[in-house]
């Protein structure tokens, strides 16, 4: 069974704190996403990267940084963590080309307080 | 650019009844067109895709959406629905720019009234 597992489900952090989300990804996808979900605004997209090492700029890409040194892993770093990134987290990866669905985490609930 | 609506942010609909879940997309160029559901607390599962070959595309779990060019809509419909069927329904396309990009609407929450 192919798997996208992010480290984990639910997240309680401080403002100000460094926060690291994982995510793994066991299908040797060339692509890997990190999205962000918010009732009524359905799925953002923060970073993308195509592959280990390369990363581009999604739509809301401010307060985030992301890191890829594995094909098989891909993090995403909030520098400094601030109320308004409490959010649902979802990692997905995709093989290489516009016709192949993506395959999605289990999400991570994070709460910054 | 592209982007998707989905009209209705909630749908209830009676078991055994009919699902029509709307979808409208924006695409200067031939789009690939997917459906997603989520079901509580979980990741988004691929319940279907369009990718040009047929116009009607069936999927899992007794799903299907019809691709209409004239109309930019990709709908998606179920012709009984179950309890089971309660979840967010997402609707996304896809596009070969710099990278695969892939854009999805706001959602719509499916009831099931038993």
């Amino acid at each position: 069974d192919v798997k996208v597992t992010q480290s984990s489900r639910y997240l309680v952090k401080r403002t100000g704190e460094k926060v690291f989300l994982e995510c793994v990804q066991d299908m040797d996808h060339e692509n890997m996403f990190w999205y962000r979900q918010d009732p009524g605004l359905g799925l953002r997209l923060i970073y993308f990267s195509y592959d280990v090492k390369m990363k581009e700029k999604g739509d809301i890409p401010e307060g985030y940084s992301v890191s890829r040194e594995k094909k098989e892993r891909f993090s995403l770093i909030l520098e400094s963590a601030s109320t308004n990134q409490t959010s649902m987290y979802l990692c997905a990866s995709s093989k290489l080309g516009e016709r192949t669905e993506a395959f999605f985490g289990q999400g991570t609930r994070l709460t910054v307080v | 650019a592209q982007s998707v609506t989905q009209l209705g942010s909630h749908v209830s609909v009676s078991e055994g009844a009919l699902v029509l879940l709307r979808c409208n997309y924006s695409s200067s160029v031939p789009p690939y067109l997917f459906w997603y559901v989520q079901y509580p607390n979980q990741g988004l599962q691929l319940l279907l895709k369009y990718t040009s070959a047929a116009t009607l595309v069936k999927g899992i779990n007794g799903f299907e959406a019809e691709f209409k060019k004239s109309e930019t809509s990709f709908h998606l419909t179920k012709p009984s629905a179950h309890m089971s069927d309660a979840a967010e329904y997402f609707c996304a396309v896809s596009q070969k720019t710099s990278y695969d990009k892939v854009i999805f609407g706001p959602g719509t929450s499916l009831s099931v009234i038993p």
